[in-house]
């Protein structure tokens, strides 16, 4: 089965650039997904088709997608972007996700 | 705005049956520009998902569930739902509904989407 793996965790200070990878095989002919889940909250849809911002999510989050990895980039890290975040994709008919990655601000 | 709630037993038994419903407001299930999913997630850990269905009644399973898993549409109702046979403590988890988004830019497709929104979740919990 196709499996994306993404860092457990990723660490970034306050005002800086994070960077959450997710890899798999051939990942850049797919479309990939992200989602961000604060703390006890439902996963929320922050890219969609590699690069797209749904409305009302910052400018500040953005995607690319080549290759064998997809990464998600948050600029100008703010305290409230702490959660998890997972990347998903299709393998034929069957979504898969990442195991996802916890960013934490320090 | 668009929301999705689910609804449904909290503690199921072992070997039993859960049915749970996502009823969903302001919009209707049988646009066709959008499918309808379920997505689980065991206490401390990822992502899994279900399965969707779209406004025809077609459904997608994950193979790793297929053989246990049947969701269907009442479009009367605005809802939809999720049945899963021969529970174990495996299944315990939050089990979230929400909708797929297939159509960007003039083309739709049948996977390749996106899950947005997400209800709330519903914890499930499995126990004999």
């Amino acid at each position: 089965s196709y499996e994306l793996t993404q860092p457990p965790s990723v660490s970034v200070s306050p005002g800086q650039t994070a960077s959450i990878t997710c890899s798999g095989d051939e990942l850049g002919s797919k479309f990939i997904c992200w989602y961000q889940q604060r703390p006890g909250l439902s996963p929320m849809l922050v890219i969609y088709q590699d690069n797209k911002r749904p409305s009302g999510i910052s400018e500040r989050f953005s995607g690319s997608n080549s290759g064998n990895t997809a990464t998600l980039t948050i600029s100008g890290t703010q305290a409230m972007d702490e959660a998890d975040y997972y990347c998903q994709a299709w393998d034929w008919n069957t979504a898969v996700f990442g195991g996802g990655t916890k960013l934490t601000v320090l | 705005q668009l929301q999705l709630q689910e609804s449904g037993p909290g503690l199921v038994k072992t070997s039993e049956t859960l049915s749970l419903t996502c009823s969903v407001s302001g919009g209707s299930i049988s646009s066709t520009y959008h499918y309808w999913g379920w997505i689980r997630q065991p206490p401390g850990r990822g992502l899994e998902w279900i399965g969707n269905i779209n406004y025809s009644g077609n459904t997608y399973y994950n193979p790793s569930l297929k053989s246990r898993v049947k969701i269907l549409a009442d479009m009367s109702k605005n809802h939809f739902s999720l049945t899963m046979t021969s529970l174990t403590a495996a299944d315990t988890a939050v089990y979230y509904c929400a909708r797929f988004g297939r159509c960007s830019e003039g083309s739709c497709y049948t996977t390749k989407g996106w899950f947005d929104p997400w209800g709330q979740g519903t914890l499930v919990t499995v126990s004999s």
